[in-house]
């Protein structure tokens, strides 16, 4: 079965402007969540998604939002980057709790 | 918060050598697993483990959850081993949300 997707897979943006990013599941993975990997910071817990709601999310500032859609789809948005929004975004889908599937990542840099 | 530190945080080794890493964490977790992360960057599920001992070819996991902590053997490694190696686990009342240790950084060399 076809994995996690996640897109694009590298993008660079300038300080100020906002950003999309997508995440498509497994098929039959209701759960989509968010991870934020940085040098500094380690893997960091952004949000997770489930039927459509979030369920639960990070310590992070309101720039960063996101979403997810009926067929299980989610977006993420991040608004005014800052450079220090350079990171590598991942994205995990799961059935239930004992196995995280996760996408390549999108590498975002800020100028 | 919960407390997770990962040992050795670097480890080299030549091919063929054995390995053991290490996850201690200061609480209760539940749904303990590890992580492999390609050089590429992809992270790869290896084990859930929450207890007990788990084998996968070369690789096998044990985790003693009432004196909190997990480990992950490597035996035989090869290039393709390389890479950062995580555990990470729910916190209790945070069932959808993982956290992830800091990481053991393998190199595995010919």
């Amino acid at each position: 079965k076809a994995g996690v997707t996640q897109t694009p897979r590298y993008l660079i943006k300038t300080r100020g402007q906002q950003v999309t990013l997508s995440c498509s599941p497994i098929s039959g993975h209701r759960s989509v969540s968010w991870y934020q990997q940085t040098p500094g910071q380690g893997l960091q817990f952004l949000f997770e998604y489930f039927s459509e709601t979030q369920r639960n999310k990070g310590n992070f500032p309101g720039r960063f939002s996101g979403r997810q859609f009926s067929n299980s789809r989610s977006e993420m948005n991040v608004s005014t980057l800052e450079l220090g929004d350079s990171a590598l975004y991942l994205c995990a889908s799961s059935f239930d709790m004992s196995g995280y599937t996760f996408g390549s990542g999108t590498r975002l840099t800020v100028v | 918060g919960i407390q997770v530190e990962q040992s050795p945080p670097d480890l080299i080794l030549q091919e063929g050598a054995n390995s053991t890493l290490r996850c201690n964490f200061s609480d209760s977790v539940n749904n303990l697993q590890w992580f492999h992360q390609n050089p590429w960057g992809q992270l790869i599920n290896l084990f859930y483990i929450p207890s007990g001992t788990k084998q996968n070819g070369r690789l096998s996991a044990t985790t003693v959850a009432t004196e909190r902590y997990s480990l992950l053997y490597i035996s035989s490694s090869q290039t393709t081993d390389s890479g950062v190696y995580f555990c990470a686990f729910h916190s209790t009342g945070t069932a959808s949300k993982l956290t992830f240790g800091t990481g053991t950084r393998l190199q595995v060399t010919l």
